[in-house]
């Protein structure tokens, strides 16, 4: 089973920012976090990285907690084309249920 | 950008009968994995693949699974004896070995099986 847990769904109005929470709870200290998301039944898509610092990239940012237990992607200005289902995975490579995230004009 | 490669995009089968899915991973990675995806639920962990080898499967990947690097380019998926529930999307994905980025896994856009 996966290490991490998501909410099923989330809303967001076009234009604002999208925060998608992770859990990860028992995560060891090596281990990384990873962000993809998948639009309709396309290949899911990288979208972020990160170990203990907070990351940033052209797509997202991804804040993680001091005690590594939990993350937020943030989606900084969603778009209708962001609508996806987000999955937040660790090192083993095993994908969760993910939070669906709509994006409403 | 490099890209995963796959085909078939879709293939129909009949039940009991073989399958073959195949994959093109990008060129230097070493690490490869086979994931499915049946309608409407979560992507799956199947098997993955390092040095010629399995380094993992999932209790999914039973007998009827095996998968192959018959040459230096190709990763194959094989299905003895499909059933009705094998009906799914199949990812390959690979990705690197070594260094901060080593584990982003790069998807292929899938082979969309239907077992009839």
């Amino acid at each position: 089973d996966a290490k991490t847990t998501q909410p099923p769904s989330m809303d967001c109005a076009e234009g604002r920012a999208a925060n998608l929470p992770c859990n990860h709870s028992t995560i060891s200290g090596n281990e990384y976090v990873y962000w993809y998301r998948q639009i309709h039944s396309q290949g899911p898509q990288y979208i972020i990285h990160g170990l203990k610092n907070n990351e940033t990239n052209e797509m997202a940012s991804l804040i993680i907690t001091e005690d590594r237990k939990s993350s937020t992607l943030i989606l900084p200005h969603a778009t209708l084309r962001d609508t996806a289902v987000y999955y937040c995975i660790v090192n083993d490579m095993r994908f969760g249920a993910g939070t669906r995230l709509t994006v409403k004009p | 950008e490099p890209e995963v490669t796959q085909t078939p995009s879709h293939q129909v089968t009949q039940m009991g009968q073989e399958v073959i899915l195949r994959c093109v991973p990008i060129s230097n990675h070493l690490y490869f994995y086979w994931y499915r995806q049946i309608l409407g639920q979560k992507v799956e962990f199947l098997v993955s693949f390092y040095n010629n080898e399995i380094s993992e499967k999932s209790e999914i990947f039973d007998d009827q699974f095996s998968v192959e690097r018959p040459d230096g380019s190709n990763f194959t998926l094989k299905i003895r004896s499909t059933k009705l529930e094998d009906s799914a999307m199949y990812f390959c994905a690979s990705r690197l070995t070594q260094g901060s980025g080593a584990n982003v896994l790069t998807f292929g856009a899938g082979s969309r099986l239907t077992v009839l």
